[in-house]
């Protein structure tokens, strides 16, 4: 079982729809939580950190259940230019032994 | 943009040579590290540095090797490269205060024929 699981996708959703990716991992003693975008090609860019309160940044919205292990984002809205796959991540340790886990993420394509 | 840069970009080679990758960053930072990306898994940390000359292995670091002789350098050398190693390979630095947030650079693609 992998750490971190993600649907692949693809989402296909249409300009304006609200879209949302869950994510589940299996370490209970992970700390902290993030999504990170992916465009074709690029590398890999921090989105948003997600905490157990729930956080908005926009149009885009991240919530955390410790309880059941799960993340989830929240796209309103969605644009053309929001076609990416998105990284669910999660770290593990501390100080110099810090560890980022990454899922395979979700691809999403955004059609006009 | 974090100033990290990589060097090559892209790198066709042959089974059996020596390949160094090299990451250069203009922060200061003193975390660095080397992860591999491939299709069906997510990013993959190779080895991981937290100062000079101080290094230490992650989840996949049978067939790499690493250096830091300089805050702003990170070499990942592939001392006999195989045709498993073909990958997207990204250095990454950490954020000054929060190290579990990271900055990855453009990334190198690899391919061992």
């Amino acid at each position: 079982r992998k750490e971190v699981e993600q649907d692949p996708g693809p989402f296909n959703v249409p300009e304006g729809a609200t879209v949302a990716f869950n994510c589940t991992y299996s370490n209970s003693a992970s700390q902290s939580f993030f999504w990170y975008r992916q465009d074709c090609r690029k590398e890999p860019k921090l989105l948003m950190s997600v905490y157990s309160s729930g956080n908005e940044d926009g149009r885009f919205t991240a919530q955390l259940n410790r309880a059941s292990q799960y993340i989830s984002l929240l796209i309103r809205d969605s644009k053309l230019s929001d076609s990416a796959t998105y990284l669910c991540v999660v770290s593990q340790g501390g100080g110099a032994t810090n560890k980022l886990i990454f899922g395979t993420g979700t691809l999403l394509a955004v059609q006009p | 943009d974090a100033g990290i840069t990589q060097s090559p970009r892209h790198k066709v080679t042959e089974t059996g040579t020596p390949v160094t990758l090299r990451c250069h960053q203009t922060e200061n930072h003193r975390y660095m590290y080397w992860y591999r990306q491939d299709p069906g898994h997510g990013l993959r940390l190779i080895h991981y540095s937290y100062g000079v000359k101080d290094t230490d292995k992650g989840e996949v670091s049978d067939g790499y090797s690493v250096s830091r002789s300089k805050t702003e350098d990170f070499l990942l050398t592939l001392e006999s490269a195989t045709s498993s190693q073909t990958s997207v390979y990204f250095c990454a630095i950490s954020h000054p205060t929060r190290k579990e947030t990271q900055y990855f650079g453009p990334g190198t693609r690899l391919l061992v024929l």
